[in-house]
């Protein structure tokens, strides 16, 4: 069964506007949360994290929100840019442990 | 800092061969994971590692599949006998404790099994 859930395998979006990926999950013994981008052939790179004690948390363009009731959280990314064109993974861990579970990802298109 | 080294980058080999991949996590670093990623299951955790012992093997497909931290600086996944549905990119990643930032994930090793 699927903990952290990314239901839309891909995403494109113009240039300058606002991209948003979306993240679900399950486990409420999740409390910290991660996204990390990920370019072909290379391993995955974090971007922005989020501990359940807040409900955003920005880092220039990027910017992740948690609504912890709905067990969903969402990265917003203003403006896009081609740059950002990659694939990007949603992440969880709980309960004290290290272990991440990832989400199958999502492919963002950014077109110039 | 040359971050996590995977090697080899490719693999191809046929199957019912033995296949190694290695991994050096960053110096320092006393976690070490090993994912999976394929397009049906995307990025699965097969086992990891805190201070060369292994915590959690829950994920390791089947018998076939072990590793080894044999020291600080290296940790093996060994596939014996390989199938072909074993071929996928295999990441390895470190982390510290108490980092806010999750892992760093080496570059991964692309098996195909044919």
């Amino acid at each position: 069964d699927q903990q952290v859930k990314q239901n839309s395998p891909s995403l494109s979006v113009q240039e300058g506007r606002i991209s948003i990926l979306n993240c679900d999950y399950t486990n409420s013994m999740f409390d910290y949360f991660l996204w990390y981008k990920k370019y072909p052939a290379e391993g995955p790179t974090f971007l922005i994290s989020i501990s359940s004690i807040k409900d955003k948390n920005e880092d220039g363009r990027f910017t992740v929100f948690l609504n912890k009731s709905a067990k969903h959280l969402s990265l917003h990314i203003v403006p896009s840019q081609p740059g950002d064109s990659a694939v990007y993974f949603c992440a969880a861990s709980g309960g004290g442990s290290e272990k991440l579970v990832f989400g199958k990802g999502t492919k963002l298109t950014v077109n110039p | 800092d040359a971050g996590v080294i995977q090697s080899p980058r490719h693999e191809v080999t046929e199957m019912g061969q033995e296949v190694t991949l290695r991994c050096k996590p960053i110096s320092g670093h006393n976690s070490l994971f090993w994912y999976r990623q394929t397009m049906m299951r995307g990025l699965e955790l097969l086992i990891y590692f805190n201070n060369n012992v292994p915590i959690d093997d829950s994920g390791m497909p089947e018998d076939r599949f072990s590793a080894k931290m044999p020291n600080a600086s290296f940790s093996t996944l060994k596939i014996q006998p390989s199938e072909p549905r074993d071929s996928a990119v295999y990441f390895c990643a470190s982390s510290s404790r108490g980092q806010n930032y999750g892992y760093t994930f080496g570059s991964g090793t692309r098996l195909t099994v044919v």
